[in-house]
């Protein structure tokens, strides 16, 4: 099975700031099958990055992503107010197909 | 786009039986994995259950493993869960969300908006 843990669990940031998110996985994570959530309050989650790296459709060139094998990072430029979400990771290589706990965005 | 809508939640007493349905708009449906996701109530998201595009692969989260059953109709274009022996760590939101294309790897394209268990007496 593997875990993924992101860090930090909660960031308190200003508008027009950057951040860096951290996944890291306890095995290897095949990158085409790393991909990231955006869970706005009271919203279902929604596809922000795929294969590690690919912004899914829609989605803003502020969001990017990198990593291989056991770490991974998700960065937001330019923060905007309406980035205030919580954030996972997770990974569909194999079952089970766990997300990370989350990283709690506050603008 | 696709649209995926849940239905079937509600109050149930531990130990009774629940099931989930999930619609899709298109034929598109049968085509793709198809999976449930649940949240708890100021948790996070937990990985449930997938079912492959033609039902031939199917896995369970270790928490729900052989109590639920996933299954999908794709000549309806609708995906269920039933859940027996509800516990109440069962309580949260049910999403289904759309996987891989044909088998279960891939990412999570498209969610429904969820749907509400509550496990209590």
């Amino acid at each position: 099975e593997i875990v993924l843990t992101q860090s930090p669990g909660t960031l308190s940031l200003s508008p027009g700031e950057g951040v860096t998110l951290s996944c890291r996985a306890s095995q290897s994570v095949d990158s085409r099958f790393l991909d990231w959530y955006q869970q706005k309050p009271g919203q279902a989650p929604r596809l922000l990055i795929y294969a590690a790296s690919s912004r899914a459709p829609g989605i803003s060139n502020r969001f990017s992503a990198s990593g291989s094998g056991t770490d991974f990072t998700l960065t937001i430029s330019r923060l905007e107010p309406e980035d205030l979400a919580v954030y996972y990771c997770h990974q569909c290589a194999s079952p089970p197909y766990n997300f990370g706990q989350g990283t709690n965005l506050e603008i | 786009q696709v649209q995926l809508v849940e239905s079937g939640g509600g109050v149930v007493q531990p130990g009774r039986s629940l099931r989930l349905s999930c619609a899709a708009s298109e034929s598109t449906f049968s085509s793709y994995s198809m999976h449930w996701v649940r949240q708890a109530p100021g948790k996070g998201l937990e990985w449930v259950a997938v079912i492959s595009s033609d039902g031939s692969e199917i896995y369970y989260a270790d928490s729900v493993k052989a109590r639920f059953s996933i299954s999908r109709d794709n000549s309806k274009n609708t995906l269920y869960l039933q859940m027996n022996s509800l516990r109440p760590e069962d309580t949260a939101l049910y999403y289904c969300t759309r996987g891989g294309y044909g088998d279960p790897q891939g990412s999570f394209d498209i969610w429904g908006q969820g749907t509400a268990v509550t496990v209590s007496s």
